[in-house]
């Protein structure tokens, strides 16, 4: 079975650009995530989603951030403008209920903003 | 709040000896406490978790972690290392009955020697 698939795999812009993330979960998870990991900071939840709807956002740094889920296959994770602190490992991951299951991780959009 | 201590940035062992990745957490009520493996460019992987019964967790690729409640611990470990378990060791502990927010900690690197 595919697993979480991110695009792209690695990503180079310069600062002020839009940059867009993208993600498909496993088929049949009603539940998606977004994270950030830097060397500094850890593995950051940026937001989450229920059935396509946003759960908790409490996580994304600042307006520029927005992420939007328009049906069960597909995710954007949106930076306008991007600035280079902006620069990470950016992982979606999906899972379903019940809430003991554990999460499945996609390999990651290596993001440089230059 | 809820939180995830990994003492160890890195744990050194030679190929053969046991292994062991220290976990302590801060969560009200009875935590799900989950496992996962990082290799280089890669996703997190889940390892193992504990929901409850035995305090003894098997899981993938021979590791096992021990539940410990009075200490509040749930350490990974492994009676014989490979140099292929070199990677990145995310715990992590999620609220029993308190939605899918995870908390990831700080991650442990673990060097196995030839």
């Amino acid at each position: 079975d595919a697993g979480v698939i991110q695009s792209p795999r690695h990503e180079v812009t310069e600062m002020g650009q839009e940059v867009t993330l993208r993600c498909k979960p496993i088929s049949g998870h009603d539940y998606l995530f977004w994270y950030r990991q830097t060397m500094m900071r850890g593995l950051e939840l940026l937001i989450y989603f229920n059935n396509n709807v946003p759960i908790d956002d409490s996580g994304m740094p600042e307006d520029r951030f927005s992420a939007k889920m328009p049906n069960a296959s597909f995710s954007t994770l949106k930076i306008q403008p991007s600035e280079p602190r902006d620069s990470a490992v950016y992982f979606c991951a999906s899972t379903s209920t019940p809430d003991q299951q554990p999460q499945h991780f996609g390999d990651g959009t290596r993001l440089s903003i230059l | 709040a809820q939180s995830v201590a990994q003492p160890e940035d890195q744990v050194n062992v030679a190929e053969g000896n046991p292994l062991t990745v220290k976990c302590t957490y801060s969560v009200s009520g009875n935590p799900y406490l989950f496992w996962y493996v990082q290799y280089p460019n890669r996703g997190l992987q889940f390892l193992l978790k504990y929901i409850t019964g035995d305090n003894l967790v098997k899981g993938s690729y021979g590791f096992e972690a021990e539940f410990n409640k009075s200490q509040t611990s749930f350490h990974l470990k492994k009676p014989s290392a490979l140099v292929s378990d070199s990677a990145l060791y995310f715990c992590a502990v999620r609220d029993r009955g308190g939605g899918f927010k995870t908390i990831f900690g700080a991650g442990t690197r673990l060097f196995v020697k030839a």
